[in-house]
């Protein structure tokens, strides 16, 4: 059973590019968080999705940011205009159901905005 | 909102020390709490968890204990392999589901041989 899959696995882009990060969930897992990461700090929060749903995407930034888990195919995460500052590794996890399961992680996309 | 604080790494031993990583949470309800190991180049995996008050978690030779009146998850190995090197991420789960996790800023451990 392949795990969580994210590519690609390093993107760099210039100033005002737009990035599109990838993540196809593991088989069977209906529920997909997106997760950032700067450099020397922990992973923040930035959305809960379900197929086709919006859950929770109180961590997105209010600009330039949005995802999407469409009913066929990967969950997106878009960033558009990219700044320096949103240069960090973005992690992907799904899991099988809504509440009490463990969350299972992708090897995450290294963002580099130069 | 809520928050995790965990030791400032990176922590080096010899091959076969003790280990305590120390973790402390600031919640407003009773969150389930976490570790999370991550090796170079790779995602995170769940080590360990704890969903209530007193609760042990434990998984290849670590161990954690749930301390709700000292707000802690320390985590512990009594004796570390040069394998156990990796980043170390203390965690609570928050949110209406319990799904939204909280993560530490994690401690580099370094083992020798």
């Amino acid at each position: 059973n392949a795990g969580v899959m994210q590519n690609p696995r390093h993107l760099v882009r210039r100033r005002g590019q737009e990035a599109r990060l990838r993540c196809s969930p593991m088989k069977g897992h209906s529920h997909v968080y997106w997760y950032r990461q700067l450099p020397e700090e922990g992973l923040k929060f930035m959305v809960y999705l379900q197929k086709e749903n919006i859950i929770d995407e109180s961590g997105m930034p209010k600009e330039r940011f949005s995802a999407e888990f469409p009913k066929e195919g990967p969950s997106i995460l878009r960033i558009q205009q990219v700044v320096r500052g949103d240069s960090a590794a973005y992690f992907c996890a799904s899991s099988p159901g809504l509440s009490g399961h463990e969350q299972y992680f992708g090897p995450g996309t290294r963002l580099t905005v130069t | 909102g809520d928050s995790v604080t965990q030791m400032e790494g990176p922590v080096t031993l010899s091959e076969e020390a003790f280990l305590t990583i120390n973790c402390t949470y600031t919640a407003t309800g009773y969150p389930s709490l976490f570790w999370y190991v991550q090796y170079p180049g790779e995602g995170l995996q769940l080590l360990l968890k704890a969903t209530k008050a007193d609760d042990k978690g434990s998984n290849k030779g670590f161990e954690a204990t749930y301390r709700k009146e000292t707000t802690s998850f320390h985590l512990e190995k009594g004796s570390v392999q040069v394998s156990d090197s990796a980043v170390y991420f203390c965690a609570l789960s928050e949110g209406e589901y319990g799904n939204k996790l909280v993560f530490g800023a994690g401690t580099i451990l370094r083992v020798k041989s």
